[in-house]
């Protein structure tokens, strides 16, 4: 079964607003979690890497002013896409590195289910 | 410098056909390797995962392999069906100097009836 949940799995909001998305892992503890987007037929590109408690490293080109990462405790992160434009429009996807038992403590990155951004 | 290099980038194959995608890397140390199954507009599934020492590994239809000496690894895909229509990424783990993730591009892979 799936080890790392995103919430929500869509969302679609007018530009200007503020998005939140929430990354957890289930039933691990995540020593450190990644942001992705993805556009259509691209691969994965990462955003960000944070550690709980401290602040998140952001890849070069990532503002990290505009796409604020928390990650609040080993089990938590949140994205939050700050005045959101059309452009922001892609699939967010967040990865949990950790040893889940159900993955017979195999110590690696899992991936969440995704969450599709639309900004009008 | 670190590299995963998937081949081919995008293949179609008739459904109940077999297929193999190749993935090639230069990461290292080398700590482990596993292949995701991506299906448009959804996160990556994971399929396998293989450490140093192993060479084969299945998952149902799927039946991966890793050559750790030449640095490659293959995904099999036996008696495709409609739904395995994703992209199949290979990704790389290693832990020198901090934990690194590498990403293949990925193959696409198309099953026509």
């Amino acid at each position: 079964g799936a080890v790392v949940s995103q919430h929500p799995s869509w969302v679609i909001c007018k530009s200007g607003t503020s998005v939140k998305i929430e990354c957890r892992s289930l039933d691990f503890q995540a020593t450190t979690m990644f942001w992705y987007r993805q556009f259509p037929k691209q691969s994965l590109m990462l955003m960000a890497t944070s550690n709980e408690g401290s602040k998140a490293t952001y890849e070069q080109g990532v503002e990290k002013d505009k796409f604020l990462i928390n990650h609040a405790s080993l089990t938590l992160s949140t994205l939050t896409v700050t005045s959101a434009h059309p452009e922001d429009s892609s699939f967010y996807i967040c990865s949990a590195r950790g040893s889940p038992i159900a993955e017979g403590r195999t110590d690696t990155q899992y991936f969440g289910p995704g969450t599709r951004l639309t900004v009008l | 410098k670190n590299q995963v290099e998937q081949s081919p980038q995008s293949l179609i194959i008739l459904e109940g056909k077999n297929c193999t995608l190749q993935c090639n890397y230069t990461v290292s140390p080398f700590s482990n390797l596993r292949w995701y199954k991506q299906d448009t507009g959804r996160g990556p599934v994971s399929l396998t995962i293989m450490t140093f020492s192993e060479n084969t590994k299945s998952n149902g239809r799927y039946t991966a392999t890793l050559d750790a000496d030449t640095k490659q690894s293959s995904l099999h895909i036996t008696a495709s069906q409609l739904s395995d229509s994703a992209s199949y990424i290979c990704v790389v783990t290693s832990w020198g100097g901090g934990f690194k993730t590498i990403f293949g591009a990925g193959t696409r892979l198309f099953v026509k009836a």
